[in-house]
Order: C-alpha cells, then sequence, then structure tokens
C-alpha cells in the first residue's frame, strides 16, 4: 500500500519553514525520507524506526509517530538548495514503497 | 570513486529492439534493486538481489530480465521494447534495510 503525501507541492521564500507529512494506512515499522533534485537521483536523508524518534540532518528534522502510522518531515529556514521532490518510503516486506513525492520549490 | 553507477546515462532506441542497462556498486552492500520512474515521477520498484538472489520481483512483463553475476552488479535486460517502457531507471544499493544509494539513472526513450 502506498504511502500518502501531503502537501503534493510547496512553494516557500527563502528562510520559510515547511513541514511535509506522509501518512500509511498499514503499521509501520520504519519510514525513509529522500530528496530528488530536477535530473538527478533520489538521495537519502534519514530513516526513522519505531519507536518514535525524531532525527535529525542538518536544519531537516523528522518524527515518526508509529501509533498514528504517520510521519512528518520538518525543514527549518529553508534554503535555495532544499528545493527538490521529497519521498517518503514505507518498508513493507523486504521492500520500501515510495509516496508520490512532495515538490517543494524555494524562492529567493 | 562513484559509489553506484549505472551505463548507459541515455539509451534511445526503436520499438522491438532489445536493450540492457549495467549498473555497479563499489560500497560492499548486499542488496540491489532497480526502480522506474515514469514521467510522473512515481518511483517503483522493479526488482531487487540479495546476495545474488532474487527477492523481489514485483508485477514486471517478463520481457524485463534482472541478472546479478555477483553482488556488486546487477543489470536489466529488456526485450521487444514498448513505448511504455520509456521512463528513467535507477539501480540502487543498500545494505539490509538501511539506507538506499541510488545510481544517477538511465533515461531509456522508445521512439
Amino acid at each position: 500500500q502506498q504511502p500518502v503525501q501531503s502537501p503534493q507541492a510547496v512553494i516557500l521564500r527563502e528562510g520559510e519553514d515547511a513541514v511535509i507529512n506522509c501518512s500509511s494506512s498499514k503499521a509501520l515499522y520504519s519510514v525513509h525520507w529522500y530528496r530528488q533534485k530536477h535530473g538527478e537521483a533520489p538521495v537519502f536523508l534519514m530513516i526513522l524506526l519505531k519507536g518514535g524518534e525524531q532525527k535529525g540532518h542538518e536544519k531537516i528534522s523528522a518524527s515518526f509517530n508509529e501509533k498514528k502510522q504517520q510521519s512528518s518531515l520538518y525543514l527549518t529556514a529553508s534554503q535555495l538548495s532544499y528545493s527538490g521532490t521529497y519521498f517518503c518510503g514505507t518498508e513493507n516486506t523486504d521492500k520500501i514503497i515510495f509516496g508520490k513525492g512532495t515538490r517543494l520549490h524555494i524562492l529567493p | 570513486d562513484t559509489a553506484v553507477s549505472q551505463t548507459p546515462k541515455y539509451l534511445v532506441t526503436q520499438m522491438g529492439n532489445d536493450k540492457s542497462i549495467k549498473c555497479e556498486q563499489n560500497l560492499g552492500h548486499d542488496t540491489m534493486y532497480w526502480y522506474k520512474q515514469d514521467s510522473k515521477k512515481f518511483l517503483k520498484i522493479m526488482f531487487s538481489y540479495n546476495n545474488k538472489e532474487l527477492i523481489i520481483n514485483e508485477t514486471v512483463p517478463n520481457r524485463f530480465s534482472p541478472k546479478s553475476p555477483d553482488k556488486a552488479h546487477l543489470n536489466l535486460h529488456i526485450n521487444s521494447l514498448e513505448l511504455g517502457d520509456s521512463a528513467v531507471y535507477f539501480c540502487a544499493s543498500s545494505q539490509g534495510q538501511l539506507a538506499q544509494f541510488f545510481g544517477p539513472g538511465t533515461r531509456l526513450t522508445v521512439l
């Protein structure tokens, strides 16, 4: 079952914050987050494991609420380099099912 | 230096032809994958190999055949190419279920 991401697209000015949500109808054991810039390959950001932990990567952090079966990615004081499509992926029997992505565009 | 490499980067071919894409990783990972990303950017897993053994085979036409000669290589052969096969194909590798590292992608265009 494919996780659902929201919003589908976000436009921000540099310095603003954004939240991208990822939810699943199935129990989650882990959530992966990746960023893909236009014309490039997806790049791993972080994995969140069962336990509700919050992880951070520069000014990008994420939370995982296994009871609500959802994860959120937080981008603080966004930079131009944060532009791209963000994918969450949920683990399902030896494979990751990716959401449809959230397109983030940062304006100067 | 490159972690996951793919060749070729671009592939333009006629309908009905057969083509191959090669992938190599030098990260020492035990698992490799093929993904297809269509024009809507949906990233869909096709196959996964763990130590040369096929462990995931999604609903993919049997015109697609992966081959893993060793755990550092995973190739994809496609027979009788169709227009709908046009997409970007990504190879990726991981150690178990940890972070996946993607290759640069192969943009396949079928005319």
